[in-house]
């Protein structure tokens, strides 16, 4: 059974740039794309963006020009940087894997999640 | 402001059935994108619930059914458990700029 756990720093500063990872243990990255998503306080669910494990990624147009997402299969983990913070930013993010069946993978659907982790902007 | 609008709230008694609406557009569900269905529990993440329209993932009770048609789909629980109350969002994908992921904003579902 894959696992996924989110790490990065619960509290950033306004126009800071947010780094985030997600490892992955129990699977292998390979073949999978990876997303990440989140949830500001009592609201929806908004994807970022994601990365195939072969280093390609897409991301949603209107955060296109703040986010990175990379890979490191080494390691076993992807990666989200999201620059000029602000406290609209603040919420809970999740990595995600998409689901993959009979050799071919969705691109927006997602079958294991990590438990997320909230990150919060302020000075 | 969601692309996919789901009612903020749906309520019913214990036994009931509930439809939770999912009504898109030309750029997503009309354009002939999957709908897939997510369930979350208050304080962890969302858990995969319906995907591709209609398709329940192994281990999801039979007392949840989804379906498309045109630019809208649905989510129908019948046989309505306490267990069940949660959040539902709708999910697809649209290509009013790139093709990307959008979720709808989310149903509460209250169980009487």
């Amino acid at each position: 059974q894959v696992q996924l756990q989110e790490s990065g720093p619960g509290l950033v500063k306004p126009s800071e740039t947010l780094s985030l990872t997600c490892t992955i243990s129990g699977g292998s990255m390979r073949s999978y794309y990876w997303s990440w998503i989140r949830q500001p306080p009592g609201k929806g669910l908004e994807w970022i963006g994601h990365i195939h494990y072969s280093g390609t990624t897409n991301y949603k147009p209107s955060l296109k020009s703040r986010v990175t997402i990379s890979v490191d299969t080494s390691k076993n983990q992807f990666s989200l940087r999201l620059s000029s913070m602000t406290a609209a930013d603040t919420a809970v993010y999740y990595c995600a894997r998409h689901r993959c069946s009979g050799g071919s993978c969705y691109l927006d659907l997602f079958d294991s999640w990590g438990q997320g982790t909230l990150v919060t902007v302020s000075s | 402001q969601s692309v996919l609008t789901q009612p903020p709230s749906v309520s019913g008694a214990p036994g009931q059935r509930v439809t939770i609406s999912c009504t898109g557009s030309s750029s997503n569900i009309g354009a002939g994108y999957d709908v897939h269905w997510y369930q979350q529990l208050p304080g962890t993440a969302p858990k995969l619930l319906i995907y591709s329209n209609s398709n329940r993932p192994s281990g999801v009770p039979d007392r949840f059914s989804g379906s498309k048609s045109g630019s809208s789909a649905s989510l129908v629980i019948t046989g309505l458990q306490a267990e069940d109350e949660a959040d539902y969002y709708c999910q697809s994908l649209d290509s009013s700029q790139s093709v990307h992921v959008e979720f709808g904003g989310g149903t509460k579902l209250t169980v009487l």
